[in-house]
């Protein structure tokens, strides 16, 4: 089980501004997926990327996946307060431990 | 909807007491994992269970436990609780052991 640093911890911007949140390890990731939570309610999953240097797209979102599967990042254009929430990557490791979620990136867009 | 239900939603409680916290999975996921999220250290993962079967512990309390019923559903039993314990407490639910989790909404536990 390894650990996973998201930075940063807290961003806080205004609405139309652009953001990149990062997710880091020492070790290599199998696979890594990324979950938005919002208040009051349980982590729901945006993607899982799975091989080095993928780059996914949900629409103002783009994750990519480091070419050594060691880092990964979200970018969000044109931010909006529809995407305030606490972003969190996981590992979803050997399966049979659950995931490992980073702390996540507390992000508050200001309209 | 993500198809976990969580029950209840909130939990005052005093120290020293025991609760239970109830998770019913997505239909048809037979692996069920219980989660602690507290401000300062995230979300944690507790325990898996897979078809009424313990799969996976990870940082659980010893007064902590528990189980995976016939019908697939989850219950998860704390005891003497502390003031520490306070938090929310998450059930996830999944087909398979390495597919996506799917998320209730938690029980927020508070102990006074």
């Amino acid at each position: 089980t390894q650990l996973l640093e998201q930075s940063p911890q807290f961003l806080s911007i205004q609405e139309g501004e652009n953001l990149t949140v990062y997710c880091n390890s020492s070790s290599v990731f199998s696979s890594l997926q990324w979950y938005r939570q919002e208040p009051g309610e349980g982590p729901v999953l945006l993607v899982t990327v799975v091989t080095g240097g993928e780059v996914k797209k949900l629409k103002r979102l783009t994750f990519q996946f480091g070419d050594a599967r060691k880092d990964s990042s979200l970018h969000i254009t044109a931010a909006q307060p529809g995407d305030t929430g606490l972003y969190l990557c996981a590992d979803p490791g050997g399966g049979a431990d659950g995931l490992t979620f980073g702390k996540g990136t507390h992000l508050i867009i200001q309209p | 909807d993500s198809g976990v239900t969580q029950t209840p939603k909130h939990l005052i409680t005093a120290t020293g007491q025991r609760v239970t916290l109830r998770c019913s999975p997505r239909s048809g996921d037979l692996s069920v994992y219980w989660y602690q999220q507290s401000l300062d250290q995230g979300l944690q993962f507790l325990i898996q269970y897979y078809n009424g079967e313990e799969r996976a512990k990870g940082n659980i309390l010893e007064r902590f436990s528990a189980q995976q019923f016939p019908d697939l559903h989850s219950e998860l039993n704390l005891s003497s609780l502390e003031l520490g314990d306070s938090a929310l407490y998450f059930c996830a639910s999944s087909q398979v052991y390495n597919s996506p989790l799917h998320f209730g909404n938690g029980t927020r536990l508070t102990v006074t």
